[in-house]
């Protein structure tokens, strides 16, 4: 089975610098997805950014990027520019590549608070 | 976008009352939906997996019979929580996969806050 580790409950960052936020996941799969979901206070999951494992390049979504390291199983969220509006807990979350749809394994998540 | 739309977002009821929370996709066919519970400042843990027009698929753990899911067209899926006692109170969560493979993202629906007194 998959797992995914956020070794991180907790972060905080001052307003515009960047902060790194921390994911391992283990599987035995050479195919597959890693994910970053947000979810504010109003608690709906909101996709931050998506990997496929199949693609050597990094992920990057305007102020957000990834840094996947597939041999170490390390799937990293860098927030640049941080914004009042980043503070949220983040999930990491693991899917497996096959047909048809497929659940998510989700990581601990690391709740990020975001210094004025 | 995909919109997902859960309902209700919030329900306080007795202990030993039955509460069914609707999903839905609004502008796109879900054949699989998946229904997680999530417990405070916890993850997202998956209950079921839920296929139009078959049963549900439960995760080890979760009582079926408790947990009642039916998915009885492309764009609804319902979980029923069935002679609900406290330790149901919890936060439920759906999200739906538009109809077309494993590529297709996860959109999520807003959670549903339950409380049983």
């Amino acid at each position: 089975a998959q797992t995914v580790t956020q070794s991180q409950p907790e972060m905080s960052v001052q307003e515009a610098e960047t902060v790194t936020l921390s994911c391992t996941y283990d599987t035995s799969e050479s195919d597959y997805y890693l994910f970053w979901y947000k979810q504010p206070p109003s608690r709906q999951m909101i996709l931050v950014i998506r990997q496929e494992a199949y693609k050597q390049q990094n992920a990057t979504e305007n102020r957000f990027s990834v840094n996947f390291q597939k041999a170490a199983k390390s799937f990293s969220l860098k927030i640049s520019d941080s914004q009042l509006g980043d503070a949220a807990m983040y999930f990491c979350a693991y899917r497996r590549f096959t047909q048809g749809a497929q659940k998510l394994v989700f990581g601990q998540g690391t709740r990020l608070t975001i210094n004025p | 976008g995909a919109v997902v739309s859960q309902h209700p977002s919030r329900v306080i009821c007795k202990s030993g009352t039955s509460v069914k929370i609707e999903c839905r996709s609004l502008d796109f066919q879900a054949t699989t939906m998946f229904w997680y519970r999530q417990f405070p400042k916890k993850s997202l843990m998956l209950m079921a997996t839920s296929n139009e027009g078959s049963k549900a698929t439960y995760e080890q753990g979760v009582e079926k019979d408790k947990f009642l899911i039916n998915h009885a067209s492309l764009t609804l899926s319902t979980l029923t929580v069935t002679s609900a006692h406290p330790e149901d109170s919890s936060f439920y969560i759906c999200s739906a996969t538009r109809t077309g493979g494993g590529n297709q993202p996860q959109h999520f629906g807003d959670g549903t806050r339950l409380s049983i007194l």
